[in-house]
Order: structure tokens, then C-alpha cells, then sequence
């Protein structure tokens, strides 16, 4: 299948932005996710674009989209401790049914 | 948003035997699907939980192992069969509205098989 491809660990201190980068392969991707999973918990989804927007902005969560590139990024403002745990980049497009491929997810720890 | 319940939400089991996980969602839902996710991996989807017809499911993924059921809008099982310790691992239900809209998850089933 396509490749969603993420870097595996991030470490930024308390107050800091986070910024989580996710590349992708499919060239039909028509929505791309951010998930966060906390330790021993689901999956809660934090935001999602569509395919034709550049920007999405919710809070402190910043999603930008280059589609040109295929590369999905997360900008976490203001990072908190309680924002500690992997993030997960996940695109669908109709030949999957819109089911979810994922990427394998960035570990993002925050340091006070 | 969708709210969906996963039970049980954690089961110890014993290699050879069986158990069945369910995703029941407060609302109807035109998609529901079943996701793997091993110790330390990323999600991996399993199959599609289809209404009223056979689940489809993924390369890898076989029915006579996760049978799967979807009797209605809003309810859904997975059976893992004959288990063995490699299928332990967090089975998680999702669903949607299709064409790409928000997909939810349920908390996930950790299962551990010794």
C-alpha cells in the first residue's frame, strides 16, 4: 500500500512550539488526520484537512498542507506537558473506502 | 461526534480459545471499521465492517480468523479465533460518515494471549 511515513521522536521544552512533519505517497489522498494517543488510551482525533485547503488553524493546533510536496505538518503552539504522547498522521482517499492508512506515529515528549 | 463503546476494554486470554469484541455507536453510522494495533506499531487496518453483507478485509487479514459481524447501523463485532500470543494486541473500532469525513475510534480492546 502507500507509505505514510513519520519521524519517530520528538523532545521540545514546556512553552516551546512542537512541529510534527508526515509525508505521504498517495497522490489521491482526499483528507488527512492527527491523531493523538495517550498512553494506554484511544485514539482521540485532534484535527483533519481536506486535501484542497493549504491551512487549518483550531487553537493551538496549526495543520499545514502541501500538496505539491505531500507533506502534512502539525504545529503545536505553547506545547504543555500534558500534550506528551504520540501523534499519529493518517490519510484516506475513496479507493480505500476512506478507510485510515497511518503513519507509525511520533512520540513527542515535553520537558518543563 | 460520534461516541462508540468498545467492550470489554481489556481481556487476558488463552491461546487456542476465542473472543468476540464489541463497538456499539450512539448513533447510525454509514462506515465501521476494525484496526490492529501491535505493541509499539502503528494502526493497520483489518477490515470493513459492511451491513447486511461479508466484511471486506484486507490483504493479510483472513474471515475464518476475525469473523466479523454488522448486524445494524450501530453495533459491530470482531471475533479473534483460535488465538495465539502474536494476536495480542489493541483492536480498536472506528467509524464515519464516508466520503471522508471525521473517523472516530472507540478506547480499544487490549488483549493479551498467553
Amino acid at each position: 500500500g502507500e507509505d505514510v511515513e513519520q519521524s519517530l521522536f520528538l523532545s521540545v521544552r514546556e512553552g516551546d512550539s512542537s512541529v510534527i512533519n508526515c509525508t505521504y505517497t498517495d497522490s489521491s489522498s482526499t483528507y488527512l488526520y492527527w491523531y493523538k494517543q495517550e498512553p494506554g488510551a484511544g485514539l482521540q482525533l485532534l484535527t483533519y484537512i481536506f486535501s484542497n485547503m493549504d491551512m487549518k488553524q483550531d487553537q493551538r493546533l496549526t495543520v499545514l498542507l502541501n500538496k505539491k510536496d505531500k507533506h502534512l505538518s502539525l504545529r503545536i503552539a505553547d506545547t504543555q506537558t500534558g500534550d506528551s504522547a504520540i501523534y499519529f498522521c493518517a490519510e484516506s482517499n475513496s479507493n480505500s473506502g476512506y478507510a485510515l492508512n497511518f503513519g507509525k506515529g511520533t512520540s513527542l515528549l515535553v520537558t518543563p | 461526534s460520534a461516541v462508540i463503546s468498545q467492550k470489554p476494554s481489556r481481556d487476558i486470554c488463552q491461546r487456542g480459545t476465542s473472543l468476540t469484541i464489541q463497538c456499539q455507536v450512539d448513533s447510525q453510522v454509514t462506515m465501521m471499521f476494525w484496526y490492529r494495533q501491535q505493541p509499539g506499531q502503528s494502526l493497520t487496518l483489518i477490515a470493513t465492517a459492511n451491513q447486511g453483507s461479508e466484511a471486506t478485509y484486507e490483504s493479510g487479514f483472513v474471515i475464518d480468523k476475525f469473523p466479523i459481524s454488522r448486524p445494524n447501523l450501530t453495533f459491530s463485532t470482531l471475533t479473534v479465533s483460535n488465538m495465539s500470543p502474536e494476536d495480542s494486541s489493541i483492536y480498536l473500532c472506528s467509524v464515519d460518515q464516508g466520503v471522508g469525513t471525521e473517523a472516530f475510534f472507540g478506547q480499544g480492546t487490549r488483549l493479551t494471549v498467553v
